[in-house]
């Protein structure tokens, strides 16, 4: 139990162009959901926190308006990186938590998403 | 504020060897305690945890940590090690802000 799944796995889009990447929970309903942003061999860095229909909280530093976050079901929540530059290629991985996954305490991952901008 | 520390960027084991990672946190009050496991190009597996209770804990894939709160640490451990386990691996704690706070990783080099 407790999968989360990412879509894409990977995506190469061009310089000014908008990516949409989606985490879904599979079979549990995540009232919180997770973006992450991780360098090479790097620590993951918490993007932003995102309850199920409400707005999302972002950390320092973070641009929401370029990074936008929808929580609109418990399974889906989608980040979408608008006019995307060659700065913005990362990994990015999402991670949700819920009653069903052990409680608000434990996260749990998906496989991430690749992003490189051209 | 809360913190986690993996003083080890990097280890070289033998496979067969034991592996002891090291992992120290500060947090004012009880901590909630995890290890993950990422391979190249994945997400984080969970490989334990610890809320409360018995200190010595059990994980997937034969890893065990304790935690020891006089020593404010949370090292994880294996007794023999499988080239399989070669991995980055990220000690964190959940704050009080119901955030996720991660070390820096120590990346496991298995060598035959």
């Amino acid at each position: 139990g407790a999968v989360v799944s990412q879509h894409p796995s990977r995506v190469i889009c061009k310089s000014g162009t908008s990516v949409k990447i989606e985490c879904r929970s599979l079979d549990f309903q995540a009232t919180t959901m997770f973006w992450y942003r991780q360098f090479p061999k790097q620590s993951l860095m918490l993007m932003a926190t995102s309850n199920e229909g409400s707005k999302a909280t972002y950390e320092q530093g973070v641009e929401k308006d370029k990074f936008l976050i929808n929580h609109a079901s418990l399974t889906l929540s989608t980040l979408t990186v608008t006019s995307a530059h060659p700065e913005d290629s990362s990994f990015y991985i999402c991670s949700a938590s819920g009653e069903s996954s052990g409680g608000s305490y434990e996260q749990y991952f998906g496989p991430g998403t690749r992003l490189t901008v051209t | 504020a809360q913190s986690v520390t993996q003083p080890d960027i990097h280890i070289t084991v033998s496979e067969g060897a034991s592996l002891e990672l090291r992992c120290n946190y500060s947090y004012g009050a009880t901590p909630y305690l995890f290890w993950y496991v990422q391979s190249p190009g994945q997400g984080l597996q969970l490989l334990l945890k610890y809320f409360s209770g018995d200190t010595l804990v059990q994980g997937i894939k034969g890893f065990e940590a304790e935690f020891k709160r006089s020593q404010s640490s949370f090292n994880l451990r294996k007794p023999s090690v499988h080239w399989s386990d070669a991995a980055e691996y990220f000690c964190a704690v959940y704050n009080q802000g119901g955030k996720l706070i991660f070390g820096q990783g120590t990346e496991l080099s298995v060598k035959p």
